[in-house]
């Protein structure tokens, strides 16, 4: 049972910001709300994580609203290697539900 | 390499039979996590060990047991096979219990099981 809300899939053009939405109106005040990604059948990787400020790490951004009941991750410069299964959890970290299907246009 | 290692990577085997997955957590992570994936599916949480307990429990059938020894290493037994038990299967591991800082999960490269 997913806990989650996210679009089933998203287009993206190569060079272009992606942003990739998610809900997560059940977490929790103390609860981290983490991203992760799978490509083709290969395990998940992760990719950042945060509690209610903006971060930012060398794969992407991640803003999460104030009421922190939904987050967006942004991939600043898309690329075709970026084209994955997108995961957003929260919360307790269990709960992967089927994510957002990106595909990056050449 | 996220560091967890998964053997076999590739399983073969006929309708109810048994067969065992093994999973090991990267060095220092007290927590494993199970995970099924059915074709074209997401990620079902199975079951989750910290450090020789069970933690937390999901969709995981009573065919299904799993458990996490003291050196950490876990294993998941799958038996009285059937056709939809085909899927992969994925391990992970964190260093923390919960949805805190420290509960990254680092995914291992997962088993495939076929059930003929």
């Amino acid at each position: 049972d997913a806990k989650t809300t996210q679009p089933p899939s998203m287009d993206c053009a190569e060079g272009r910001a992606a942003n990739l939405p998610c809900n997560h109106s059940t977490i929790s005040g103390n609860e981290y709300v983490y991203w992760y990604r799978q490509i083709h059948s290969q395990g998940p990787q992760y990719i950042i994580h945060g509690l209610k400020n903006n971060e930012t790490n060398e794969m992407a951004s991640l803003i999460i609203t104030e009421d922190r009941k939904s987050s967006t991750l942004i991939l600043p410069h898309a690329t075709l290697r970026d084209t994955a299964v997108y995961y957003c959890i929260a919360p307790n970290n269990l709960f992967f539900g089927t994510g957002t299907r990106l595909t990056v246009i050449p | 390499d996220s560091g967890v290692t998964q053997t076999p990577k590739h399983l073969i085997t006929a309708t109810g039979q048994r067969v065992t997955l093994r999973c090991s957590p990267r060095s220092g992570d007290l927590s494993v996590y199970w995970y099924q994936q059915s074709l074209d599916q997401g990620l079902q949480f199975l079951i989750q060990y910290y450090n020789g307990e069970e933690r937390a429990k999901g969709n995981i059938l009573e065919r299904f047991s799993a458990q996490q020894f003291p050196d950490l290493h876990s294993e998941l037994n799958l038996s009285s096979l059937e056709l939809g038990d085909s899927a992969l299967y994925f391990c992970a591991s964190s260093v923390g219990w919960g949805g805190g800082p420290t509960d990254t999960q680092y995914f291992g490269p997962g088993t495939r099981l076929t059930v003929l």
